[in-house]
């Protein structure tokens, strides 16, 4: 019940194509899904976030979908550019937890 | 944005020797976490903790270990590396549902 199952495990894109991550939670006590974008070498950072009380949150060409009664979120990559090449991880957590349960992880590489 | 700083970034060291990685916030989070992670892989949490002087284990199992004295420090240990150790470890601090991550230290134990 504490899992998040994420989908595609890798992705590869055309440059200017639609980039599209899924993600799927069981525990309805989550409050708070974020999507985090990691470079190689680096530490994962945030990218957007959302709350159940919203269905799309959308900055600047990333856009999260949400859908609450199917326990269902994904990360939607507009005009995918090569670099956007990335690892992205989504998580969800309850703001009173301590954990953050994130997504096994989606290879990203965009094709210039 | 959290300010979490990690050192050092790189270290490779022999077997058996013992080592500490740093980890430091400046925003006051209560907060702090361990993660295990190969390049480009899962992240694996081996400790959190929810305050000064308190330390949890996280969910894979580790031969590390790790304190909380003050709020803006939580370094790990390890007390003999071994290979099997070689991975990259991150540390992060959480305020409400974010949760913001150290640039890494990455570890190779020969």
């Amino acid at each position: 019940q504490q899992q998040v199952k994420q989908s595609p495990q890798s992705l590869i894109v055309q440059k200017g194509g639609i980039s599209i991550i899924n993600c799927a939670y069981e525990n309805t006590a989550f409050d708070y899904f974020p999507w985090y974008q990691q470079f190689p070498g680096k530490g994962p950072a945030l990218l957007i976030a959302i709350r159940p009380d919203v269905s799309e949150k959308k900055e600047g060409r990333f856009t999260i979908s949400f859908n609450k009664s199917a326990k269902q979120f994904s990360l939607h990559i507009m005009d995918s550019q090569p670099g956007d090449s990335a690892t992205y991880f989504c998580a969800a957590s309850s703001t009173g937890g301590f954990k953050t349960i994130f997504g096994a992880g989606t290879r990203l590489f965009v094709k210039a | 944005e959290a300010d979490i700083y990690q050192t050092p970034r790189y270290l490779v060291i022999g077997t058996g020797k013992k080592i500490t990685l740093e980890c430091s916030q400046t925003m006051g989070h209560d907060k702090m976490y361990w993660y295990q992670q190969d390049p480009g892989m899962e992240l694996h949490l081996i400790h959190y903790s929810y305050g000064v002087n308190s330390t949890e284990k996280g969910d894979l199992s580790s031969e590390s270990t790790v304190s909380r004295i003050r709020t803006e420090h939580f370094p790990l240990t390890l007390e003999s590396a071994r290979p099997s150790h070689t991975s990259q470890y991150l540390c992060a601090s959480r305020v409400v549902g974010m949760q913001y991550f150290g640039p890494g230290t990455r570890l190779t134990v020969t």
